[in-house]
């Protein structure tokens, strides 16, 4: 019931298009899920978060896309740089208690120029 | 304003040895946690501390423990290192538990 699982492992987009990763959870009391990214030999960095009570949030080139029902959360990027090639992390928690964030496995994203 | 600080950033360690890895949190964060991070995989929960006490463990041994200090920096400690303990320690600050993380750059730990 702890799991979030993310997929795909790794992607490969041409500058310009999308990139689209997918993370599913099962434990309905999570109430906050973030994306981060990760460079080589730095720390995750948070990127955007969501809460349920919304199905879809908007930074910049990010966005994330949420489906209660589904147990489903993705993050959309638009117009895919070769900067933000990396690791993207999904992630769920549940606020206030332990507090502890329950990672997805991963995505390495390749944007080839 | 300084971000997340970690350190040392590199240690390399012999089994059997013990190993204390420190963590400053962003200012007025209360809440710190760390993760383990190996290669490839995403990071796993090892312990958060919210005003100086446990509020939580993950599934680890009892070899690991931490605590977090008046000034809310934190350390964490490893006893008895196995070659799988080899990976990426991260802490991470938050103001409340459970939301808005801001990771440092993490520990890269080796045991040989």
């Amino acid at each position: 019931q702890q799991q979030v699982k993310q997929s795909p492992q790794s992607l490969i987009v041409q500058k310009g298009g999308i990139s689209i990763i997918n993370c599913a959870y099962e434990n309905t009391a999570f109430d906050y899920f973030p994306w981060y990214q990760q460079f080589p030999g730095k720390g995750p960095a948070l990127l955007i978060a969501i809460r349920p009570d919304v199905s879809e949030k908007k930074e910049g080139r990010f966005t994330i896309s949420f489906n209660k029902s589904a147990k489903q959360f993705s993050l959309h990027i638009m117009d895919s740089q070769p900067g933000d090639s990396a690791t993207y992390f999904c992630a769920a928690s549940k606020t206030g208690n332990t507090g502890k964030l329950i990672f997805g496995q991963g995505t390495t994203l390749q944007v080839k120029p | 304003d300084a971000g997340v600080t970690q350190s040392p950033t590199h240690l390399i360690k012999t089994r059997g040895q013990h190993v204390t890895l420190r963590c400053s949190p962003i200012s007025g964060h209360k809440s710190v946690s760390w993760y383990q991070q190996v290669l490839g995989q995403g990071p796993q929960f090892i312990f958060q501390y919210y005003e100086k006490e446990e509020r939580g463990r993950g599934n680890f041994p009892d070899r690991f423990s931490a605590r977090q200090f008046p000034n809310y920096s934190s350390e964490l400690n490893v006893n008895a290192l196995l070659l799988g303990d080899s990976a990426l320690y991260l802490c991470a600050s938050s103001f409340i538990m459970g939301a808005s993380y801001t990771f440092g750059s993490g520990t890269r730990l080796t045991v040989v």
